[in-house]
């Protein structure tokens, strides 16, 4: 199973650019990395997904170096509304579903 | 559109008893998953399905964890007997199908379970 590690915990204020990393050593070659936000006392929701390089959607940017032994999720000025947990996940290829701990973002004014 | 339905969204029982949640997954969504979640920790997957078919079920404890995709719809996770390490929360997702484990998922609320 491919282990994930993200720091546990990240602050920072309103309108700043966040990036959260995630390593992942053991990743295969056919895995794809995708991020998820979970707000309390609801399910995980779809951030982002991506193979290699970058890729940017409407709320996101992923960044995924060359070796894609780590990626790093960019949220650009972020809110308040932006404390949640978010995760890393690796699967699809040599790996399965395995969720991390992931990373308790707080947003202050 | 309609997001993933779970229900109970609370449950309460004492050690030993049974207890069951239900799914609703995404109309057209083939691919159904339950996952168990404690607190402070990220899901863990107990069971996928494709359609009716149980493809992943190496996390599921085969010994009072039981689960059902009845006409690939909806479907039911039950414990029995339940312990109290099973207080968690239950989480259903579901997804279109085709790409493995790097579908996009969609969840559903959860239920949380207190074994007292």
């Amino acid at each position: 199973l491919a282990k994930t590690t993200q720091p546990i915990s990240m602050d920072s204020y309103e309108g700043q650019e966040v990036n959260i990393t995630c390593s992942h050593n053991n990743i295969a070659t056919n895995d794809y990395i995708t991020w998820y936000q979970q707000f309390p006392s609801q399910g995980p929701r779809f951030i982002i997904q991506g193979y290699k390089t970058k890729v940017t959607n409407e709320v996101a940017s992923l960044f995924i170096p060359a070796d894609r032994k780590s990626s790093t999720l960019s949220l650009p000025r972020v809110s308040l509304s932006d404390t949640a947990v978010y995760y890393c996940l690796v699967a699809g290829g040599g790996n399965k579903l395995t969720f991390g701990t992931g990373t308790q973002l707080k947003v202050e004014l | 559109e309609a997001g993933v339905v779970q229900s109970p969204r609370y449950k309460i029982i004492e050690k030993k008893q049974p207890v069951a949640f239900w799914c609703n997954p995404i109309s057209g969504h083939n691919t159904l998953y339950w996952y168990l979640q404690n607190l402070g920790q990220g899901p863990e997957l107990l069971i996928r399905y494709e359609n009716e078919e149980a493809v992943d079920d190496s996390q599921l404890p085969k010994d009072r964890f039981s689960a059902e995709r009845l006409k690939g719809v909806d479907s039911t996770l039950k414990i029995q007997p339940a312990e109290l390490g099973d207080s968690a929360v239950y989480l259903c997702a579901s997804s279109l199908g085709g790409q493995g484990y790097t579908d996009t998922q969609y969840f559903g609320p959860g239920t949380r379970l207190t074994v007292l």
